[in-house]
């Protein structure tokens, strides 16, 4: 059964940097991308980008790129997102989306609080 | 605003049908997906290609496309189905997202 379980909830100060992973199981890790979303409190959801599991190729939504960084451990079946330079307006909670044979699975989520 | 559009809000009693409609251009050429969230909980896939029901989701939940609109269907609504509802669509390596429907079943 696949599955993606992401870590847990963190508290940052304003500037500093954040790491989200998201383990995988159940299928074959290298073989599918992984997706990143977020969703900002009341607001809809927003996407961020796209890792090749495989590869390591990634794309950026231009309004995070230069702060967004995706890496994977396929030893591990486990993806990583490191945001930096947080903001207030980074307050979300955060998701890793996998598509496999056209289904989309997602992780638990990760809530990601900004405040001084 | 958001590339996809939805209702904000929908109402329905228990055993009634409901229709969430998503508008948007990227819908004339690329799928439609919808996802279930409740509060806390992870989103559930619930319809993807447009019209394709993933295994486990129960068959009162349907979807259809025509031109740039999307519609799910939830046939004889359950309070159980009481949640927000998204659409989205994937526009090569991106995502798009609507901004969600409330349903709410009483």
């Amino acid at each position: 059964q696949v599955q993606l379980v992401q870590s847990g909830a963190e508290v940052k100060k304003p500037g500093a940097s954040v790491r989200v992973s998201c383990k995988a199981s159940g299928y074959t890790f290298t073989n599918n991308p992984i997706y990143w979303v977020r969703q900002a409190p009341g607001q809809s959801h927003e996407w961020m980008g796209w890792v090749n599991a495989g590869t390591g190729d990634t794309k950026f939504s231009q309004s995070l790129q230069g702060r967004l960084t995706f890496t994977r451990d396929s030893s591990a079946n486990t993806a990583y997102m490191d945001l930096s330079s947080l903001g207030s307006e980074d307050t979300a909670v955060y998701y890793c989306v996998l598509r496999l044979d056209n289904l989309d699975y997602w992780g638990q989520g990760t809530r990601v609080t900004v405040s001084s | 605003s958001y590339e996809l559009t939805q209702p904000s809000s929908v109402s329905v009693s228990p055993g009634q049908t409901a229709r969430i409609t998503c508008s948007g251009d990227v819908l004339a050429n690329k799928y439609a997906r919808w996802f279930q969230q409740k509060p806390g909980q992870a989103p559930i896939l619930v319809i993807y290609k447009d019209s394709e029901r993933p295994s486990g989701i129960p068959e009162r939940f349907s979807g259809s496309s025509s031109g740039t609109t999307a519609t799910l269907t939830i046939s004889g609504a359950q309070v159980d189905d009481e949640a927000d509802y998204y659409c989205y669509s994937a526009t090569g390596y991106a995502l798009v997202f609507g901004g969600g429907t409330k349903m709410t079943v009483l």
